[in-house]
């Protein structure tokens, strides 16, 4: 089945430094791949996405390019503030129909603490 | 924002009682999930809907129930809730398409004592 790996922190950075979260996924196919951001007390929402391979995607400074040759979708931000502080979550949905319906498959989550 | 509600957001019940936890989405897509977060798991998926009276289950659903008989509902039920359900329940929406993304309810936060 699919499956998403990623380190669960937490990630402590200071202000203004660069951030990467790695993201690896297994799945059969050419799946579309996300990442979503949950802030303290709330639900996930859309971060960034990409649908097909070399594909990059882009929101709020952060990036992540969709690698097939090495199936992952890092997550990189230049330079980030305290407002970041959050849990980054890689995600992917699968291209196959077993059965006629698809599932997005999470990763564990990786908290990020950016300290002043 | 995508139309999600989720009912009670919070709840504190009795070990062996029955819980129902609600769904609501105003957006008229096909998949419905319920998922739970806990510290050191992430989002672990219980159930899933991919139509009305369509459900299947996900990789931790001992113990739980579903139903969705409207498109816009999809009801989540703790059949004897036990102390190790204590978690954070997450309702999660998507339409049909391979570059969709889950829209997600803010969440219920479940106490079993």
């Amino acid at each position: 089945g699919n499956s998403v790996t990623q380190m669960e922190g937490p990630v402590t950075l200071s202000e203004e430094a660069f951030l990467t979260i790695n993201c690896t996924y297994t799945a059969t196919g050419y799946p579309s791949l996300f990442w979503y951001v949950q802030y303290p007390g709330e639900g996930l929402q859309l971060l960034l996405k990409a649908t097909k391979a070399d594909d990059k995607g882009s929101n709020k400074g952060f990036e992540a390019t969709y690698r097939k040759e090495t199936t992952s979708f890092h997550l990189e931000k230049g330079s980030v503030q305290v407002s970041d502080s959050a849990v980054y979550f890689c995600a992917l949905i699968g291209s196959s129909y077993s059965g006629g319906y698809q599932k997005v498959t999470f990763g564990i989550g990786t908290k990020l603490q950016v300290i002043p | 924002d995508a139309g999600i509600t989720q009912s009670p957001r919070h709840k504190v019940t009795e070990t062996g009682t029955p819980v129902t936890l609600r769904c609501h989405q105003t957006e008229n897509h096909r998949y419905m999930y319920w998922y739970r977060q806990d510290p050191g798991h992430g989002l672990r998926l219980i159930h899933y809907s991919y139509g009305v009276k369509d459900t299947d289950k996900g990789e931790v659903s001992d113990g739980y129930s579903v139903s969705r008989s409207k498109t816009e509902d999809f009801l989540l039920t703790l059949e004897s809730a036990t102390s190790s359900q204590t978690s954070v329940y997450f309702c999660a929406i998507s339409e049909v398409g391979l570059n969709t993304e889950a829209f997600f309810g803010q969440g219920t936060r479940l106490t079993v004592v």
